[in-house]
């Protein structure tokens, strides 16, 4: 399983647009690459997924470069309920694993 | 839909109680799966079924633990004789293929206490 790396924390303000780094120099040929999203108290929630290039939906948007050694999922004008733990996994079947991910605050 | 569902939703017991934890998974999905959260080791997989047979149990931590899937609506995830190291919570997720990764949907989680 190819591993991830991200940052473990961020900070943001309320109406910024926020990029969250995921590497994963080892992804293979057939995986994908999926975010989730975690807020206190619930269990996480998918966000969006990609395999190459880019990819939008009415949540995020996300990058992936030609060699796909890493991913940036993107939040548009982020707003306080925004405040939560955002995961990168990597993986071409069901069988994935979480990382630490990375906290996001969002400040008025 | 209701969405995954999960019982208890709080568990309270004493070292050495065996536990029982429930869950239903969304109607038509055929993949499930049982995590584990704690501060200390994050979001743990301990066990993944497809078509109600088990794939992978190679995050299940020891013999104390077992996961059942009798029909493609019902799983339990117990824990006999449980531990204090056991505290966590524990997600069950559900998703409708086991191939290309889908959308696996969470449910709500039973925080287990044991002391």
């Amino acid at each position: 399983l190819a591993k991830t790396t991200q940052p473990i924390s961020m900070d943001s303000y309320e109406g910024q647009e926020v990029n969250i780094t995921c590497s994963h120099n080892n992804i293979a040929t057939n995986d994908y690459i999926t975010w989730y999203q975690q807020f206190p108290s619930q269990g996480p929630r998918f966000i969006i997924q990609g395999y190459k290039t880019k990819v939008t939906n009415e949540v995020a948007s996300l990058f992936i470069p030609a060699d796909r050694k890493s991913s940036t999922l993107s939040l548009p004008r982020v707003s306080l309920s925004d405040t939560a733990v955002y995961y990168c996994l990597v993986g071409n079947n069901n069988d994935m694993r979480f990382g630490a991910g990375t906290r996001l605050t969002v400040k008025p | 839909d209701a969405g995954v569902i999960q019982s208890p939703r709080h568990e309270v017991t004493e070292m050495g109680q065996e536990v029982t934890l429930r869950c239903k998974p969304i109607s038509g999905h055929n993949s499930l799966f049982w995590y584990r959260q704690t501060m200390m080791r994050g979001l743990e997989l301990l066990i993944y079924f497809n078509n109600n047979v088990p794939i992978d149990d190679s995050g299940m931590p020891e013999d104390r633990f077992s996961a059942k899937m009798p029909n493609a609506s019902f799983s339990t995830l117990k824990i006999q004789p449980s531990e204090p190291r056991d505290s966590a919570v524990y997600f069950c997720a559900s998703t409708s293929s086991p191939g290309v990764p889908y959308e696996q949907y969470f449910g709500p989680g039973t925080r287990l206490t044991v002391t």
